[in-house]
């Protein structure tokens, strides 16, 4: 019965480097948000996205950030040249159909991603 | 003006003491509440729903106010392992939950 699994969970890399993150939903659940947590800061709305459907990607940077959710295999957040503000925590979370409503979400443990 | 506000706090208090966090949202068009407790940087958990006629579990008093726009979640008889950082939470039925960015409780001994 896992949970929603985010790797890696720490990820280091230099600047102008590509990141890669992954997230697969808990089980059942066809809905996945990405989140940003920068340090000291709350959690920022990044993406929303069904198996291969963008739905809301309102949070997301106009460059070098994209999303997909493939119909096979897991969600993955990717990002290119990175810079030292790209550093923070990256939250996974998946839902139910149906979404955040009524049932809230489940969060994965995160990435932490730091830019040298 | 933020879509979901919080009083950042620190809130400082003892054990045993009721503390009171306070959550206002700006779309008249939300659907869902929650509350969400995230500690030293962890994933956030869900800590409860938050429904129009006000629910309970255990220790724990959240509430609505559909009027006024705001939510409240009351802890009563604090313990030290409630210390964490409360994120109140709103949702639409377009399905995109928006985060406030927290309010810190430290419960001291």
């Amino acid at each position: 019965n896992a949970g929603v699994m985010q790797n890696p969970r720490h990820l280091v890399r230099r600047r102008g480097q590509e990141a890669r993150l992954r997230c697969s939903p808990m089980k059942g659940h066809s809905h996945v948000y990405w989140y940003r947590q920068l340090p000291e800061e709350g959690l920022k709305f990044m993406v929303y996205l069904q198996k291969e459907n963008i739905i809301d990607e309102s949070g997301m940077p106009k460059e070098r950030f994209s999303a997909e959710f493939p119909k096979e295999g897991p969600s993955i957040l990717r990002i290119q040249q990175v810079v030292r503000g790209d550093s923070a925590a990256y939250f996974c979370a998946s839902s139910p159909p149906g979404g955040g409503h009524p049932y809230g979400y489940t969060f994965g443990s995160g990435t932490r991603l730091t830019v040298v | 003006r933020k879509e979901v506000e919080q009083d950042p706090g620190p809130f400082n208090v003892p054990e045993g003491a009721t503390v009171a966090f306070n959550c206002t949202y700006s779309n008249s068009a939300s659907q869902s509440f929650f509350w969400y407790r995230q500690d030293c940087r962890k994933e956030p958990k869900l800590l409860m729903s938050v429904y129009s006629s006000g629910n309970e579990d255990g220790r724990f008093t959240a509430q609505l106010n559909r009027a006024s726009q705001y939510i409240s979640l009351l802890i009563r008889d604090s313990k030290l392992s409630d210390s964490a950082t409360y994120l109140c939470v709103v949702n639409t039925n377009a399905g995109k939950s928006t985060f406030g960015d927290g309010t810190t409780l430290t419960v001291k001994p």
